[in-house]
């Protein structure tokens, strides 16, 4: 099975700094990896994600995300942070189903709280 | 373009009781997923579909929940009898295919306490 990994339940950073939030996976074959942000009370927004091509992937509110093969991680970042980025983040990767389709496997969250 | 649409946001029921959630996902988008997420955890898929028809369900308790997408718009979700251990936020989602690689859009969720 599919699995991400998200070693840190919660990332504080002062606003203005680089963030960095950490997600490592393990697939069988080519991942296709996704990053969703949740704020309190509302549903999963969607980031960025890799399927193919280039490592550095850019996405929604300056959000980025680097593929490294090699350690097998795809880690967030944003070079300055806001106090309004503070939210719920979640990496999930594509896991094929008995039916022949694809459903998200997520990790279990990291908890950025940017602070003035 | 208008997002995915739950309803309702908020419901609080005791246990043994019966409940049904609503999704209308985006226009056009093909393929529907139910997730469930519990406090502190991610989402967890309990079914996809594709147009009106089932793709996986491997994750649902069927002998007490259910969902159907009977014209491939949009769809219900139902518990019946639920069960304390059910309370949890559980979440629409819709993409354009089931290929994979596009990606998928939630909708708000609906918080269900069950007492």
């Amino acid at each position: 099975a599919q699995s991400v990994a998200q070693p840190e339940d919660q990332v504080n950073v002062a606003e203005g700094n680089p963030l960095t939030v950490k997600c490592t996976y393990s697939v069988s074959g080519n991942p296709y990896l996704f990053w969703y942000v949740q704020y309190p009370n509302r549903g999963l927004q969607f980031l960025l994600k890799y399927i193919t091509g280039d490592n550095l992937v850019k996405g929604s509110y300056g959000f980025e995300a680097e593929f490294n093969k090699s350690q097998t991680s795809f880690h967030l970042k944003k070079p300055s942070a806001l106090v309004s980025d503070s939210a719920l983040y979640f990496c999930a990767v594509r896991e094929r189903v008995t039916g022949g389709g694809n459903k998200l496997t997520f990790g279990t969250g990291t908890q950025l709280k940017v602070e003035l | 373009e208008a997002g995915v649409a739950q309803s309702p946001r908020y419901k609080i029921i005791e246990k043994r009781q019966s409940v049904a959630f609503w999704c209308n996902p985006i226009s056009g988008h093909a393929t529907l997923y139910w997730y469930q997420q519990i406090l502190g955890q991610g989402p967890k898929l309990l079914i996809q579909f594709q147009n009106n028809g089932v793709v996986d369900d491997s994750q649902l308790p069927k002998d007490r929940f259910s969902a159907e997408r009977l014209k491939g718009v949009d769809s219900t979700l139902k518990i019946q009898p639920a069960k304390l251990e059910d309370s949890a936020v559980y979440l629409c989602a819709s993409s354009l295919d089931w290929s994979g690689r596009s990606e998928q859009y939630f909708g708000p969720g609906t918080r269900l306490t069950v007492t």
